[in-house]
């Protein structure tokens, strides 16, 4: 039980261009999810909190307008990364929790290269 | 406020011999921990967490770690090394509900044959 899924795995994009990644809870209702990005060889940085059918909430240093992140149902998150850069390149993961006081449990990770 | 120190970015031993990754925390609650491990361009596998219940926690693949509030440490142990277990661990704090994680920076754990 509690898997979480994301999509896609990997995803090359052109710097300018927007990219999508999806983040699902295959089994279980997820009320809130994050998402964190890692940069090579460091640690993992929280980048906001969503809640279902609420507006996210961003760490501070995160541009909203740039990462932008839904959370429509209790099962799916998607976060997209707008008007991309190559620093922008990182691995993406997120995670989901059925709510305060619940465990999260990670996704895959996305890996995103901007070209 | 919540945060991790994980006083070693690289750990070196020998396949057989123990493992000590250690991680300190501090929190202004009662604090939940976990260790993670992170293989190469894989997702985060819990091994193992601390919430309020035994001190001595045993986790997944022989890894236990002891949470001793007056050292406020949660270190991670083996007894004895797998290759297999070369990969990176986390130790992370979480905020008063599981509200959000805290992650320390990491540490690279290399075991030689």
């Amino acid at each position: 039980g509690a898997v979480v899924s994301q999509h896609p795995s990997r995803v090359i994009c052109k710097s300018g261009t927007s990219v999508k990644i999806e983040c699902r809870s295959l089994d279980f209702q997820a009320t809130t999810m994050f998402w964190y990005r890692q940069f090579p060889k460091k640690s993992l940085m929280l980048m906001a909190t969503s809640n279902e059918g609420s507006k996210a909430t961003y760490e501070q240093g995160v541009e909203k307008d740039k990462f932008l992140i839904n959370h429509a149902s209790l099962t799916l998150s998607t976060l997209t990364v707008t008007s991309a850069h190559p620093e922008d390149s990182s691995f993406y993961i997120c995670s989901a929790s059925s709510g305060a006081g619940y465990e999260q449990y990670f996704g895959p990770g996305t890996r995103l290269t901007v070209t | 406020a919540q945060s991790v120190t994980q006083l070693d970015s690289h750990v070196s031993v020998s396949e057989g011999t123990p493992v000590l990754l250690r991680c300190n925390y501090s929190s202004s609650y009662s604090p939940s921990l976990f260790w993670y491990v992170q293989h190469p361009n894989k997702g985060l596998q819990l091994l193992l967490k601390y919430t309020s219940a035994a001190t001595l926690v045993k986790g997944i693949n022989g890894f236990e770690a002891e949470f001793k509030k007056s050292e406020t440490s949660f270190h991670l142990t083996k007894p004895s090394a797998h290759m297999s277990d070369a990969a990176e661990y986390f130790c992370v704090v979480s905020g008063d509900n599981f509200n959000k994680f805290y992650f320390g920076s990491g540490t690279k754990l290399n075991v030689k044959p």
